[in-house]
């Protein structure tokens, strides 16, 4: 069965360091998978998709098929990065979500 | 409009009571879709909405729960007899359709949240 698995409920860093929000995943087939994030008082919304292989406000994720993961990335966390961010694995037609990390920057 | 419109935004009620969730998806988007998002859970999928086909329902987690889509357009979710475990953020989505396939982008409403005393 398709799973998303995030292990870090919380993750804290201090503005201009380095962000990663860790996402395995279990498919059998081959992955499409997706970061949702949700920033307070707003609508949970696309920031990027592994097929288009974009950086979305300097935010980058590589799917890595040997270990299942599809990791989120940031060199230099920005305090407007503070949020919900959601990994999600499309199976069909249906998105399966991961259970949310919350990340806090802090100036 | 411009976005998903999903009402009420906040509903109290007693448990026991039934509840009526309303969504108004973006004009166009053929797939509606609702999620439930509970602290520490995620956002865990209900059911899904695709033209005139079967809906998915394989996500209602019981007989309580049922929704429909009238017209292709607007969607209800209800609750019968609902109970405190049901408290949670209910989120409608749509989504185009790309050449038949759907893409993975789920436009989101700002959700209902239900609160059960």
């Amino acid at each position: 069965a398709q799973r998303v698995t995030q292990p870090e409920k919380l993750l804290s860093v201090f503005k201009g360091a380095p962000v990663e929000l860790k996402c395995n995943y279990s498919y059998s087939g081959s992955p499409e998978l997706f970061w949702y994030v949700q920033y307070s008082r707003q609508r949970l919304q696309l920031l990027l998709r592994h097929i288009s292989r974009e950086s979305i406000k300097g935010f980058t994720a590589d799917l890595n098929k040997g270990e299942t993961s599809f990791h989120l990335k940031k060199p230099f966390a920005q305090e407007e990065d503070s949020a919900m961010y959601y990994c999600a694995l499309k199976n069909d037609y249906k998105l399966s979500f991961g259970a949310g990390t919350t990340v806090t920057v802090r100036a | 409009g411009a976005g998903v419109s999903q009402s009420p935004s906040n509903k109290v009620t007693e448990k026991g009571k039934d509840v009526e969730l309303r969504c108004d998806p973006i004009s166009g988007h053929t797939a509606l879709y609702w999620y439930r998002q509970s602290l520490g859970q995620g956002l865990e999928f209900l059911i899904y909405f695709q033209g005139n086909s079967a809906p998915d329902k394989s996500g209602l987690p019981s007989d309580r729960f049922s929704a429909e889509r009238t017209g292709g357009s607007v969607s209800t979710l209800t609750i019968q007899r609902t109970q405190q475990e049901d408290s949670a953020v209910y989120l409608c989505a749509s989504s185009p359709r790309a050449s038949g396939v759907n893409t993975g982008e789920l436009f989101f409403g700002e959700g209902s949240r239900l609160t059960v005393l």
